[in-house]
């Protein structure tokens, strides 16, 4: 089955701890990207890559890394996570012709922080 | 910077009273615009793309359509499965090639 599978599902956490939040794609898609959702504010985006070993900012990467070493692969990286991060985390990929902006999400990744 | 603004933020109807969702959005160079449909505890899941004023597509009860400032999501005789949160999304030109922005969405429940 095609999906996007994240992990893990859910996580509660202490201020400061490191943390990564798995996401594998099944599709063989070029185009992947992290969301976090919150009430009110919809889906932002954190970072997104076009490819293999290229990254770039979505609108609110700041306290986050990503790394993007092999196709299927494109973790989410807290560093130091805290409060304010507590939110409802989401990947999605696409293929990078014409439609690379229809995304699969996963199921989402709710994150919280303590 | 883009903006994607929806309207209404929570939509009631009864099953087969159809009405339309909006999507208006503030881009430079529209690439496209996406309709999703979000069910609680999943992820969004794809509708429809426009790329172009007068575009329309349709699928089952649902119908988008777009123009140069916004998007409709037309619902004709919904269901009570067709409850769920509609998210539209744009994709600017321009270098930004791979950013999407999305509004915040609007809630739609259908009452049988």
């Amino acid at each position: 089955e095609a999906q996007v599978t994240q992990n893990p599902r859910y996580l509660i956490t202490v201020t400061g701890k490191k943390l990564t939040v798995t996401c594998s794609q099944n599709m063989n898609h070029e185009y992947m990207s992290w969301y976090r959702q919150d009430p009110g504010l919809g889906l932002r985006q954190i970072y997104y890559s076009m490819n293999v070993e290229v990254t770039d900012k979505g609108d609110v990467p700041e306290g986050y890394k990503v790394s993007r070493k092999e196709k299927r692969n494109f973790p989410l990286i807290l560093e130091s996570p805290s409060p304010n991060q507590t939110s409802l985390y989401f990947c999605a990929s696409s293929p990078s012709d014409r439609n690379y902006n229809v995304l699969t999400f996963g199921a989402g990744s709710r994150l919280t922080v303590l | 910077e883009d903006q994607v603004t929806q309207s209404p933020e929570a939509l009631r109807l009864q099953e087969g009273e159809s009405s339309s969702l909006n999507c208006s959005y503030t881009v430079s160079g529209l690439r496209g615009l996406f309709w999703y449909r979000q069910d609680p505890g999943k992820g969004p899941e794809f509708l429809f793309t426009l790329y172009s004023a007068g575009e329309e597509k349709e699928k089952e009860r649902l119908k988008a359509t777009l123009t140069k400032k916004e998007s409709f999501l037309h619902i004709t005789a919904p269901k009570p499965e067709d409850s769920a949160t509609y998210l539209c999304a744009v994709a600017a030109g321009g270098t930004s090639y791979g950013k999407l922005t999305f509004g915040q969405g609007t809630i739609l429940t259908v009452h049988p």
